[in-house]
């Protein structure tokens, strides 16, 4: 089993704060996925990334993929009351993802 | 309403008793999953289906079963439900590859087992 690996568990922070989150593994990805869960509800698709190096932005997020296609970065810019949330990352070899625990985010107004 | 529906919500029983989870999905997508989540573990994969009639077992599916006669439904059943069985299930769905997929969550069924 292909494992990830989650940095930090918690992070609290303040409204207009930058924050990254990490996504470490052993292992090589063909791709991997972040996903944001509110509560009470199912993880949702922000992005994935396939090529090694890439970078994607949505908005004020910003999604890197490690060089080695074993790692992957969230950057968050300017952080609002709305990004709270847990964010999960998902990789896997094969059509059974594998997902990270997650980083539960709580942006404080 | 479109989209991937999970029922119940929520759900206690008593150690011993047969439960069934139910998912239903009206994008005619091919793969379907479920899914436990717990503190400290994260998402770990029950079983999946690729199409109807197509299941596999994932990483935790001692003490489950699931069947897919239809593309739209994927039934989870605890034969005999466990105190450990105790989570939140989420099914998903996939109309490509899971590699590159998007997976589809439903809003969850939380089971507690007395």
């Amino acid at each position: 089993t292909q494992l990830l690996e989650q940095s930090p568990q918690f992070l609290s922070i303040q409204e207009g704060e930058n924050l990254t989150v990490y996504c470490n593994s052993s292992s090589v990805f063909s791709s991997l996925q972040w996903y944001r869960q509110e509560p009470g509800e199912g993880p949702v698709l922000l992005v994935t990334v396939v090529t090694g190096g890439e970078v994607k932005k949505l908005k004020r997020l910003t999604f890197q993929f490690g060089d080695a296609r074993k790692d992957s970065s969230l950057h968050i810019t300017a952080a609002q009351p709305g990004d709270t949330g847990l964010y999960l990352c998902a990789g896997g070899s094969n059509y059974k993802l594998t997902f990270g625990k997650g980083t539960l985010l709580t942006v404080n107004p | 309403d479109a989209g991937i529906t999970q029922s119940p919500r929520y759900k206690i029983t008593e150690t011993g008793r047969q439960v069934t989870l139910m998912c239903h999905q009206t994008w005619s997508h091919s793969y379907m999953f479920w899914y436990r989540q717990d503190l400290g573990h994260g998402l770990r994969l029950i079983y999946y289906s690729a199409a109807a009639d197509i299941t596999d077992k994932g990483e935790v599916p001692d003490g489950y079963v699931v069947s897919r006669s239809k593309t739209e439904n994927f039934p989870l059943t605890l034969e005999s439900a466990t105190r450990s069985q105790t989570s939140v299930y989420f099914c998903a769905s996939s109309g490509t590859s899971g590699i590159t997929g998007e997976l589809f969550f439903g809003e969850g069924s939380r089971l507690t087992v007395l």
